[in-house]
């Protein structure tokens, strides 16, 4: 079983739709979970990290279940410019340890 | 603004050769990390290292080495290049001091293999 797992899409959705992406991980020892952005041909960047209780930026909503080891990201009333590969990241405990990237889910918004 | 400077964003190398990408970050981050990046594969971790002349191995570290002399500088080694290491090859850095520290990343550098 891979460390961190995610549905590679892509999803092409409307715009103003809502869309919703979850990703499993299979070490419970994880401590430390993000949500990544990477546009074409360029690197990926922090979105988001995910906290215990849920966490929410704008139109993003980050959520944690540790009981079934899987975070998500909901992202509400989708723009164009949301399109992009979103990677979900999960450290394990301790600051000597791999940070392990998920495959990435695309996202295309459509006018 | 924190940066991560990976030495060249396109590389052409041949067969055989030796090839080294370089990294340099300036934010004082103890732990940096090799990844590359393939169509439906996602990030692969290749080595990271968490110290100056520490290194580990990620999840694909066969025909790569790593080198970590300074803290500042983290460079990947492919001794004899292939066809199969044409890629996206992606440097980030990441402070010790805290679980919730972001990884940030460098440009990328894409190596194609002649």
């Amino acid at each position: 079983r891979k460390e961190v797992e995610q549905d590679p899409g892509p999803f092409n959705v409307p715009e103003g739709a809502t869309v919703a992406f979850n990703c499993t991980y299979s070490n419970s020892a994880s401590q430390s979970f993000f949500w990544y952005r990477q546009d074409c041909r360029k690197e990926p960047k922090l979105l988001m990290s995910v906290y215990s209780s849920g966490n929410e930026d704008g139109r993003f909503t980050a959520q944690l279940n540790r009981a079934s080891q899987y975070i998500s990201l909901l992202i509400r009333d989708s723009k164009l410019s949301d399109s992009a590969t979103y990677l979900c990241v999960v450290c394990p405990s301790g600051g000597y340890q791999k940070v392990t990237f998920g495959t990435g889910t695309k996202l295309q918004v459509i006018p | 603004d924190v940066k991560v400077t990976q030495s060249s964003r396109y590389l052409v190398k041949r067969t055989g050769e030796k090839v080294f990408l370089e990294c340099v970050q300036d934010m004082d981050h103890e732990n940096m990390f090799w990844y590359r990046q393939d169509p439906g594969l996602g990030l692969r971790l290749i080595y990271f290292s968490y110290d100056v002349k520490m290194k580990e191995k990620g999840d694909i570290p066969e025909g790569y080495s790593v080198s970590r002399e300074k803290k500042e500088r983290f460079s990947l080694i492919l001794e004899s290049a292939s066809t199969n290491q044409t890629s996206m090859y992606l440097c980030a850095s990441r402070s010790r001091a805290s679980v919730k520290a972001e990884a940030f990343f460098g440009q990328g550098t894409r190596l194609t293999v002649v």
